[in-house]
């Protein structure tokens, strides 16, 4: 079994559609989560970090649930520029110098279309 | 404000062939990794380093070295190139001492071994 694992989509969805993405770990002591975002032929960059009491950025909403080991992200209003693969991404060392070793889910593939 | 950089963007490699891969950054970050990409399976942890001088395998060592002289430097290289070394490489650094910290990635490099 995968560390992490997401549904590797792809999504096409249109323009304004709601669209949710989930992943589960497997490790419980993991520690930290994150969603990243890498466009076509880019490297990854950091969309937000996931807190255990959900936290929002604009039309992103992303949601932990230590409990069943759950993480997801929500987007709402999808807009074109919006398409890209979304990584989920988790520390799950339990600390000291382990922060930054990152695991990395297969990423899920969205396309936004007019 | 360069950030991570990596260099070479591509490189054509023959079976057998060693080369480095450079990962400079200028953000006195003490955390830097290296991760490779490949379809279908997400990023993988290569080797990482802790500071300079400090240096540990990740998830895929075999057939990579690395070192680390200075804070700023953190090469990549390939003792003698394989097909199985085909991917996209990409280097990252951040502060590892804080939980959510984030990683900042270079524009990664992509590798053919022929």
């Amino acid at each position: 079994r995968k560390e992490v694992e997401q549904d590797p989509g792809p999504f096409n969805v249109p323009e304004g559609a709601t669209v949710a993405f989930n992943c589960t770990y497997s490790n419980s002591a993991s520690q930290s989560f994150f969603w990243y975002r890498q466009d076509c032929r880019k490297e990854p960059k950091l969309l937000m970090s996931v807190y255990s009491s959900g936290n929002e950025d604009g039309r992103f909403t992303a949601q932990l649930n230590r409990a069943s080991q759950y993480i997801s992200l929500l987007i709402r209003d999808s807009k074109l520029s919006d398409s890209a693969t979304y990584l989920c991404v988790v520390n799950r060392d339990a600390g000291g110098t382990s922060y930054g070793k990152l695991t990395f889910g297969q990423g899920t593939i969205l396309t936004v279309h007019p | 404000n360069a950030g991570v950089t990596q260099t070479p963007k591509f490189q054509v490699l023959k079976t057998g062939q060693s080369m480095t891969l450079q990962c400079a950054q200028d953000m006195n970050h003490e955390y830097m990794s290296w991760y490779r990409q490949d379809p279908g399976m997400g990023l993988r942890l290569i080797h990482y380093s802790v500071g300079a001088g400090i240096t540990d395998q990740g998830e895929v060592p075999n057939g990579y070295n690395v070192s680390r002289s200075t804070t700023e430097d953190f090469p990549l290289r390939l003792l003698s190139a394989a097909p199985s070394q085909t991917s996209v490489y990409f280097c990252a650094s951040s502060y590892w001492a804080a939980a959510n910290t984030e990683a900042f990635f270079g524009q990664g490099t992509r590798l053919t071994v022929v």
